[in-house]
C-alpha cells in the first residue's frame, strides 16, 4: 500500500532531551516536507527537500534539523526541544514539486 | 503576515445544502491546493489546480489567477463531509490558510 509513515505517533518528553521523528514513504517520491500544525496558526512548513541531499528551510525552521540521505526517509530532529515545540507534526511527500501531497498520519508531540 | 486567507472560519449547514468555502492569497503562485482534515486528524489532498476548475464527485474547485481567489464547492452536502478544509499555495514553498471547519447536520 502506498503510504507515508511517521513514528512515533505520540510522544511526551522533557525540555532538552533530543528526539527524532521518523518519516518514510514507499512511493519513490522526490519531494518531502515537514509541517507543524497549531490552533489558530494552521499548517506551517518547517523544512522541505526537493530531492536526495537537498534540503531547505521553510517558514519556521528554528529549533529543528532534517536530513535526506536516501529518497524514502526524511527524519525530523529536535536537538533540544522546548515547550513551544509542542505541536502536531505532519510529514508529507509528492512525486515532484509542486504536486499532490500525501500526508503521514501525524505525530503529536508534547514537551514538558 | 498571512499569505492565505480563508472564509468563513466556521460553517454549519443542513444536509443537502450547497456549500462554498473561499480562499484568497496575496502572492504569485505555481499551484493552489485544497486539503481535507477529518476529526481524527488525518489530512487528505483533494485538489491541486493552477487554472480553471476541477471536479471530483460532489466537490468542485475553481481558481481565478487574476483575482488571486479560489473556491471549494460541495454539492448535496452530507454529514460525512464534516471536516476542516484547508487551502494552501505553492510558490517556492507551501503556505496554508488556517482552515474552515464545516459541520453538516442531518
Amino acid at each position: 500500500e502506498a503510504q507515508v509513515t511517521q513514528n512515533p505517533r505520540y510522544l511526551i518528553t522533557v525540555t532538552g532531551k533530543k528526539l527524532t521523528v521518523t518519516c518514510s514513504q514507499n512511493m519513490n517520491h522526490e519531494y518531502m516536507s515537514w509541517y507543524r500544525q497549531d490552533p489558530g496558526l494552521g499548517l506551517r512548513q518547517i523544512y522541505y527537500s526537493m530531492n536526495v541531499e537537498v534540503t531547505d528551510k521553510g517558514d519556521v525552521p528554528e529549533g529543528y534539523k532534517v536530513s535526506r540521505k536516501e529518497k524514502r526517509n526524511f527524519p525530523l530532529i529536535l536537538e533540544s526541544p522546548s515547550p513551544n515545540q509542542t505541536s502536531l507534526y505532519f510529514c508529507a511527500s509528492s512525486l515532484l514539486f509542486p504536486d499532490t501531497q500525501y500526508f503521514g498520519p501525524g505525530t503529536r508531540l508534547t514537551v514538558l | 503576515k498571512n499569505e492565505v486567507e480563508q472564509s468563513p472560519q466556521n460553517l454549519t449547514a443542513q444536509e443537502g445544502e450547497f456549500i462554498t468555502i473561499n480562499c484568497s492569497y496575496s502572492v504569485g503562485i505555481s499551484a493552489l491546493h485544497w486539503l481535507q482534515q477529518h476529526p481524527g486528524g488525518g489530512i487528505v489532498s483533494l485538489f491541486m489546480l493552477s487554472s480553471g476548475k476541477k471536479k471530483h464527485g460532489r466537490l468542485i474547485a475553481t481558481i481565478n489567477i487574476q483575482e488571486k481567489h479560489s473556491s471549494l464547492h460541495i454539492t448535496a452536502s452530507h454529514p460525512r463531509d464534516s471536516a476542516v478544509y484547508i487551502c494552501g499555495i505553492t510558490g517556492n514553498q507551501f503556505y496554508f490558510g488556517t482552515g474552515t471547519s464545516l459541520t453538516v447536520i442531518p
